[in-house]
């Protein structure tokens, strides 16, 4: 089964700052990640996938991955009050993931 | 692309009774999955599907708990005699095949067992 390791903190950013969640990844076999955003009390939604090695850019949002290290970020610029949710990471054909906790963002004003 | 759809979006009931939730996924997809979810935890795995086999299900998975997708489009999760343990977010995903293909989540639907 894959597994991923997120810190769930809460991470307390400013806004306006840049926000950095990691996610590491048990499967080297793993080509493809994917972001995902849950607001409290709601369903997760997809933000970012990424299938390669390096960075993908999507307006504020950067995903990075590193295979060699098997690890995968994703920053948030300019964070805003509204990005304050927990952030899931999975891999792909990780359906049979328990996605943990995911880690908490606050963006305080 | 309408969604996924789960239904009913809430449900209350007593301990003992047994409960039945629907899940639509989205047309083209082929894969269909059952999640539960608790407050502070993440999506736990059921189970779930590739058309209309049952491909896997969670080692954790309670046999009161069984899911069927009878024609490879909509799928139903029924819980048996219901516990106070089982109150919970239960949430279905849909996703075509593949390692690039991310998956939709639904609504949810909401369990309160009193």
């Amino acid at each position: 089964q894959k597994e991923v390791e997120q810190n769930s903190g809460p991470l307390s950013v400013p806004e306006g700052a840049i926000a950095s969640l990691n996610c590491t990844y048990s499967d080297r076999g793993s080509q493809s990640f994917f972001w995902y955003r849950q607001y409290s009390g709601k369903s997760p939604e997809l933000i970012m996938s990424i299938y390669s090695n390096g960075d993908k850019e999507d307006g504020r949002f950067t995903a990075q991955l590193n295979k060699a290290s098997q690890y995968v970020s994703l920053l948030i610029r300019d964070s805003q009050p509204s990005d304050s949710a927990t952030y899931l990471c999975a891999p792909g054909e990780g359906y049979a993931l328990n996605f943990g906790k995911g880690t908490s963002l606050l963006v305080t004003p | 692309d309408t969604g996924v759809s789960q239904d009913p979006r809430h449900k209350i009931t007593k301990r003992g009774q047994n409960v039945t939730f629907r899940c639509d996924p989205i047309s083209e997809h082929n894969r269909l999955y059952w999640y539960r979810q608790t407050l502070g935890q993440g999506p736990e795995f059921l189970t779930y599907f590739q058309n209309e086999a049952q491909l896997e299900k969670s080692r954790l998975l309670s046999d009161r708990f069984s899911a069927e997708r009878p024609k490879g489009s909509f799928s139903t999760l029924e819980i048996q005699r219901t516990e106070q343990g089982d109150s919970a977010m239960y949430l279905c995903a849909s996703s075509l095949v593949g390692e690039n293909s991310p998956l939709h989540f639904g609504n949810g639907t909401r369990l309160t067992v009193t």
